[in-house]
């Protein structure tokens, strides 16, 4: 079975720019999160999904962050206008009723 | 709110030797507790998880208790591995569930095992 994917696998770009995070939760999965780890904070929830809806968004850090589940089957984490500070590992996972979360492998994303 | 503290690492042991990775919680209710483990260059993945107290979940040799009395879910396994050098997270969910609510992770430990 195909688990989470996520793309790109790692992103370098300068300070200013739009970045876009993609996730293909799990096919049936019907949660979706996005998490944010760093070496400082460690491993942070953003946002979480159920049923393409978002239910909670208290951790995304600011306005400059926004994510969206167009479908059950795609997920986006934008990032406009990126700074140095949002350099860090993001990570979606999934999970369906009373089954664990399962990772991605991750995002690594650097801003220069 | 919710919170978990695991033991600072990094710890580095001999292989076959006995491991332990402290974690305790504070919540309201009854968590569900989890611990992940992360290797290089991957996501996290479930390793075992407990979900009332005195549950004792288990996995690749590894285990932990729900103590409920003593607010711990500490991580143990009787002899190492150098494959098992990864960074380990504990964690809790705020549901009955098996973590597809809310999970709050602790900081992790990283596990460095010498042959």
């Amino acid at each position: 079975d195909a688990g989470v994917i996520q793309s790109p696998r790692h992103e370098v770009t300068e300070m200013g720019q739009e970045v876009t995070l993609r996730c293909k939760p799990i096919s049936g999965h019907d949660y979706l999160f996005w998490y944010r780890q760093t070496m400082m904070r460690g491993l942070e929830l953003l946002i979480y999904f159920n049923n393409n809806v978002p239910i909670d968004d208290s951790g995304m850090p600011e306005d400059r962050f926004s994510a969206k589940m167009p479908n059950a089957s795609f997920s986006t984490l934008k990032i406009q206008p990126s700074e140095p500070r949002d350099s860090a590992v993001y990570f979606c996972a999934s999970a369906g009723s009373n089954q664990p979360q399962h990772f991605g492998d991750g995002t690594r994303l650097s801003i220069l | 709110g919710d919170s978990v503290t695991q033991m600072e690492g990094p710890v580095t042991l001999s292989e076959e030797a006995f491991l332990t990775i402290n974690c305790t919680y504070t919540a309201t209710g009854y968590p569900s507790l989890f611990w992940y483990v992360q290797y290089p260059g991957e996501g996290l993945q479930l390793l075992l998880k407990a979900t009332k107290a005195d549950d004792k979940g288990s996995n690749k040799g590894f285990e932990a208790t729900y103590r409920k009395e003593t607010t711990s879910f500490h991580l143990e396994k009787g002899s190492v591995q150098v494959s098992d050098s990864a960074v380990y997270f504990c964690a809790l969910s705020d549901g009955q569930y098996f973590g597809n609510e809310k999970l709050t992770f602790g900081t992790g430990t990283r596990l460095t095992i010498i042959p």
